[in-house]
Parts: structure tokens; C-alpha cells; sequence
């Protein structure tokens, strides 16, 4: 069974900083990767799609990383801003089944 | 990607009674996912819901509480019956098209509080 894990639960920086999120995943059979943002009592926005045969993607001030072998992706924000602060969750699929995902991280960027 | 238009947004209902959300996909799509999320949680899948056929529930959901009608490939409803505090959460749907390249979209969110 399929089990992602999201370090860290939370994390504070001050605005302006470059900061990584880390996602961990059992099965590296997967499909695709998926970051999410969601903000507080609201739905999900995609970030960042990565493919299992892609390394990275990157939209602008997001990188995000996919290293299927050792079952594992980063999530890049350069120069954070206080809109950023929200949860952001990794979920990875294995072809046409649901997602799984982690229990996200949630960041606060303060001004 | 297709997008998604979720009803309600937010509701307050009492114990006992129950709630219908809708998903409007504006393309026709083969599945169709329910997800709960309870407060401070990630995220949980109900169900799957197919076109034609009787949706697939997760262990520890099942129809009776979580109806869910799928009358045609754009659409699907998902009900809460016999509601307690408990079934306080955030109810999402999802669908995944061409999913390679686009991976999987979210409705807005049904943010239900039972009183």
C-alpha cells in the first residue's frame, strides 16, 4: 500500500527566504507526482505536475523534483512571500486511481 | 485540465438531517472522486464514482451514509445522510484528464460544519 509522508508538518520562515518541502513516497511504481497548494477551509490548486519519466518541474518562483528510485520529491519556493503561506500538499498516482497523499506541510512566511 | 464547479461552498446543517454537493465538470470525464477532509487532516477518498455503474467505496465509507449518483459524464452528487458533528469536514471532488499531462483537478471545497 502506498504511503506518503510530508516533512516537515510545519515550518516559519521570514519573507524573503528560499525554503524546501520535503515528500517521501513507499512505492516508487508511481505514475506522476502532484504538489498542491490549498489555503485555509478551501480546495486544491495544482502547482506542479511531474510525469514519472521527468526530473523536475518549475513554475515560476516553484521547482519541484521527482527522484522515483529513492522515492522521493522537493518542492522549491525561492524568495517566499506572505502569500505563499499556506498548506501545500504532495500526492503521487499509480496510473488511472485515486491520489494519495501526505499530510502536507504548512507554512507561514512572515513579513 | 478540466474545471470543476462545486455547490455548496459552505453549509451549517443539523444532526440528523442530510446535504447533497454537486460536481459540474465542464468535460466529460470516466471518474469521478469524493474526498474528506476533517479538520487539521490531509485528505481521504470516499469513493469513486463511475459513469453507469454503482460507485466503489473506500474501507469505512459506505452507501448508505455516502449516496453518491453519477447520471452522466459531467456530473455527480455526493450525499451526507443522518448527519452528526463528526461529519464535520471539507468535502472535495475530483477528476483526472489526460492525466499524464494534467494530473488530477480539485472542486472549490464543500466546508460543512453539523451542529
Amino acid at each position: 500500500k502506498q504511503e506518503v509522508t510530508q516533512i516537515p508538518a510545519a515550518l516559519s520562515v521570514p519573507e524573503g527566504e528560499n525554503l524546501v518541502l520535503n515528500c517521501s513516497f513507499t512505492d516508487s511504481a508511481i505514475y506522476n507526482l502532484q504538489w498542491f497548494r490549498q489555503d485555509p477551509g478551501k480546495g486544491l490548486t495544482s502547482l506542479l505536475l511531474i510525469q514519472s519519466s521527468q526530473r523536475e518541474q518549475t513554475s515560476g518562483r516553484l521547482n519541484a523534483s521527482l527522484d522515483k528510485s529513492s522515492g522521493r520529491s522537493t518542492l522549491y519556493i525561492a524568495a517566499s512571500q506572505p502569500g505563499d503561506s499556506a498548506t501545500y500538499l504532495c500526492a503521487v498516482s499509480s496510473g488511472n486511481t485515486p491520489l494519495v497523499f501526505g499530510k502536507g506541510t504548512r507554512l507561514s512566511v512572515i513579513a | 485540465s478540466a474545471v470543476i464547479s462545486q455547490k455548496p461552498s459552505r453549509d451549517i446543517c443539523q444532526r440528523g438531517t442530510s446535504l447533497t454537493i454537486q460536481c459540474q465538470v465542464d468535460s466529460q470525464v470516466t471518474m469521478m472522486f469524493w474526498y474528506r477532509q476533517q479538520p487539521g487532516q490531509s485528505l481521504t477518498l470516499i469513493a469513486t464514482a463511475n459513469q453507469g455503474s454503482e460507485a466503489t467505496y473506500e474501507s469505512g465509507f459506505v452507501i448508505d451514509k455516502f449516496p453518491i449518483s453519477r447520471p452522466n459524464l459531467t456530473f455527480s452528487t455526493l450525499t451526507v445522510s443522518n448527519m452528526s458533528p463528526e461529519d464535520s469536514s471539507i468535502y472535495l471532488c475530483s477528476v483526472g484528464t489526460g492525466i499524464s499531462f494534467y494530473g488530477y483537478t480539485f472542486g472549490s471545497g464543500t466546508r460543512l460544519t453539523v451542529v
